[in-house]
């Protein structure tokens, strides 16, 4: 049973970068033709997609997001990170994690529990 | 890029009725790439149906998906009172907006 959890600061100042890391438990991250997916929820609002990356390192963007976001893969110890910078209170969300399959499986089958991630000075 | 509009955005139900949602997209999306998740408040969301109409592992049969093209149904066949819940549809498109979300329907007891 593939597990994700989320790790990383709760609290970030405003105009500096948020970093997340996300680790895989209960398999490997590079097994299977999978991609490693961060998404985010504001308070009370719906799902955003951020980005995601292959093993490979091979990376897609949020076309709203691009400019800010950095996601990077560490097969050896199993995790993948988010970084977002210039940070504003818009941000203020949970974030999750989450597996996500190829072409031929594009959904979201596994998530980890999400972290609140405030932007407050 | 594709927008999904979920109607209605709030559902209001007894157990053991019948709840249908819907997932209207903005242009055509193929079967293949359409899914529905439920989310529970403080919990992530959990993969319910993927491909239009497939049932994730371990989702009870009450839980059924149709459609395709630009429309796109949720069925909930009788209500049982963990159901209560947001249930978002999720389109799978092509690049660069690779993955976009509905704004939700949140099922409500009556």
């Amino acid at each position: 049973q593939v597990q994700l959890q989320e790790s990383g600061p709760g609290l970030v100042k405003p105009s500096q970068t948020l970093s997340l890391t996300c680790t895989v438990s209960g398999g490997s991250i590079s097994s299977g033709s999978y991609y490693w997916s961060w998404i985010r929820q504001p308070a009370g609002k719906g799902l955003e997609w951020i980005g995601r990356i292959y093993t490979s390192g091979s990376t897609n963007y949020n076309p709203s997001l691009k400019s800010r976001v950095t996601i990077s893969v560490d097969t050896s110890k199993n995790q993948f990170s988010l970084k977002l910078s210039s940070v504003t209170a818009a941000d203020t969300a949970v974030y999750y994690c989450a597996r996500v399959g190829g072409s031929y499986l594009p959904h979201f089958d596994y998530w980890g529990q999400g972290t609140l991630v405030t932007v407050s000075s | 890029e594709i927008v999904l509009t979920q109607s209605p955005g709030t559902l209001s139900l007894s157990p053991g009725e019948r709840a249908t949602l819907s997932c209207r997209a903005s242009q055509s999306v193929s079967s293949s790439y359409l899914a529905w998740y439920q989310q529970k408040p403080g919990q992530a969301p959990r993969l319910l149906i993927y491909g239009a109409s497939s049932r994730a592992t371990g989702i009870p049969d009450r839980f059924s998906g149709s459609g395709s093209g630009t429309d796109f149904t949720l069925t909930i066949s009788r209500l049982e009172p963990e159901d209560f819940a947001v249930y978002y549809c999720q389109q799978y498109g092509s690049s660069p907006q690779l993955y976009t979300f509905g704004q939700g329907t949140k099922l409500e007891i009556k």
